[in-house]
């Protein structure tokens, strides 16, 4: 069966502190993997997608990877304005963007 | 833009109640999707639509469940009767399909159902 798994489910880190989110997936015929952002009361907010393994996107202090069993959300010097849940998401078909239970980051000062 | 617009944000009803959870897609948009978000099962696809045409329902929960998009501009989400496990946010997104392959929705900022 098709799926994403994330982890952790939480991460708490001090402010400065780098690390990196984790989805792994067994998808076949990955046309896309996607990275949103989800602030409290808030719908999710599209990152970036990856299409390959070995590619790279960079916006500010983070930074998606992708191999050919999971991609990876590096945090550099994380502010505790990237407090946030981080979503992995890829398409099943069609235009159908299934979503990953996500990893909430709590970033304290 | 004024992004995609959910109405209403929060909605309490009783069990048994008819509720009606509307959505505005930005203008120009061709997709258009309905997701459920609870603690327990994460964002959930309901259905999605293009041009208006419902493609993929597999993800409606029950016969209770129905969506309709009547014109480009509005599309609802009812839910007839209503029970308290439907209490989730409901969340519609939009995009366009040229864009869709790039995996970037627009969401709105979604409308909080509880049923007592």
């Amino acid at each position: 069966e098709d799926q994403v798994t994330q982890s952790p489910e939480a991460l708490r880190l001090q402010e400065g502190e780098s690390s990196s989110l984790n989805c792994s997936y067994t998808v076949s015929g990955l046309r896309g993997l996607f990275w949103y952002r989800q602030d409290p009361g808030k719908g999710p907010e599209f990152l970036f997608t990856l299409y390959s393994a070995g590619e790279e996107k960079e916006k500010e202090r983070l930074k998606a990877t992708l191999t050919k069993k999971e991609s990876f959300l590096h945090i550099t010097a994380p502010k505790p304005e990237d407090s946030a849940t981080y979503l992995c998401a890829w398409v099943a078909g069609g235009f159908k963007t299934i979503f990953g239970a996500g990893t909430r980051l709590f970033v304290k000062a | 833009d004024a992004g995609v617009i959910q109405s209403p944000r929060h909605e309490v009803t009783e069990m048994g109640q008819e509720v009606t959870l509307r959505c505005k897609p930005i203008s120009g948009h061709d997709y258009l999707f309905w997701y459920r978000q609870t603690m327990m099962r994460g964002l959930e696809l309901l259905i999605y639509f293009n041009n208006n045409v419902p493609i993929d329902d597999s993800g409606m929960p029950e016969d209770r469940f129905s969506a309709k998009m009547p014109n480009a501009s509005f599309s609802t989400l009812k839910i007839q009767p209503s029970e308290p496990r439907d209490s989730a946010v409901y969340f519609c997104a939009s995009s366009l399909a040229r864009i869709s392959n790039t995996g970037e929705l627009f969401f709105g900022e979604g409308s909080r159902l509880t049923v007592l």
